[in-house]
């Protein structure tokens, strides 16, 4: 079955750039774009960003716009999300999630998301 | 960007009460429009995508329907497992933009 397992999170200084992976099994990755959604503590989902499933289209929300990278590694079966330029409402929970397309079409499948806290 | 709205915010219900949640979006969407349900302190999961179209393995209660810029969720008869927090997301344009989100509670 589909798993999603995203890993890089844990409290990061406002200064540095972490970088956030998501190993994927279960299905043919290089076949599905893939998103990132975050979700700041007791608020809702804000979609991040998409990368089509050869990585040669990527779309960004324009609060990360600049700031973040999505990228993806087909062979190794992993997605990528480099941050910088942190702030503090960049807190959050951040999910891998699964489109059910090479390009978008709708999310299919969810990580168990990776906890990020931006801290001074 | 299409902004999308979500109403009510929150929805109290009974076991075996019929719900209904609404989703309008700023400019149509035609029906590239997803339904997802969220239990505290986990993933979303997929209920409805295409507007309309029940995700597999997905009980049947759940129907979703519309198309341009209004859409509705439906839970046909409302089950103990069904108290969640529902989003709408439109994947018509990026941003691919979520609603606010609909708390269905006791």
């Amino acid at each position: 079955q589909v798993q999603l397992v995203e890993s890089g999170g844990g409290v990061v200084l406002r200064g540095r750039s972490p970088r956030l992976s998501c190993a994927a099994s279960g299905f043919i990755f290089s076949s599905h774009a893939m998103h990132w959604v975050r979700q700041a503590p007791g608020k809702g989902l804000e979609w991040v960003a998409v990368i089509s499933y050869d990585g040669s289209n990527e779309y960004y929300a324009d609060s990360v716009k600049g700031r973040f990278t999505i990228s993806r590694d087909n062979p190794k079966n992993t997605l990528y999300l480099q941050l910088s330029n942190l702030r503090d409402d960049d807190t959050a929970i951040y999910y891998c999630a699964r489109d059910r397309a090479g390009t978008v079409a709708g999310i299919d499948s969810w990580g168990q998301g990776a906890l990020v806290i931006v801290s001074s | 960007d299409i902004q999308m709205t979500q109403s009510p915010s929150t929805l109290s219900a009974f076991v075996g009460d019929r719900v209904t949640i609404t989703c309008r979006a700023s400019q149509s969407i035609s029906n590239w429009l997803a339904w997802y349900q969220q239990k505290p302190g986990k993933a979303p999961e997929v209920l409805i995508y295409r507007a309309s179209t029940l995700e597999s393995g997905v009980p049947s209660r759940f129907s979703g329907s519309g198309s341009g810029t209004e859409f509705t969720l439906t839970v046909s008869s409302l089950q103990p497992d069904d108290f969640a927090t529902y989003y709408c997301q439109q994947y018509y344009t990026s941003p691919f933009t979520f609603g606010p989100g609909t708390k269905v509670d006791v």
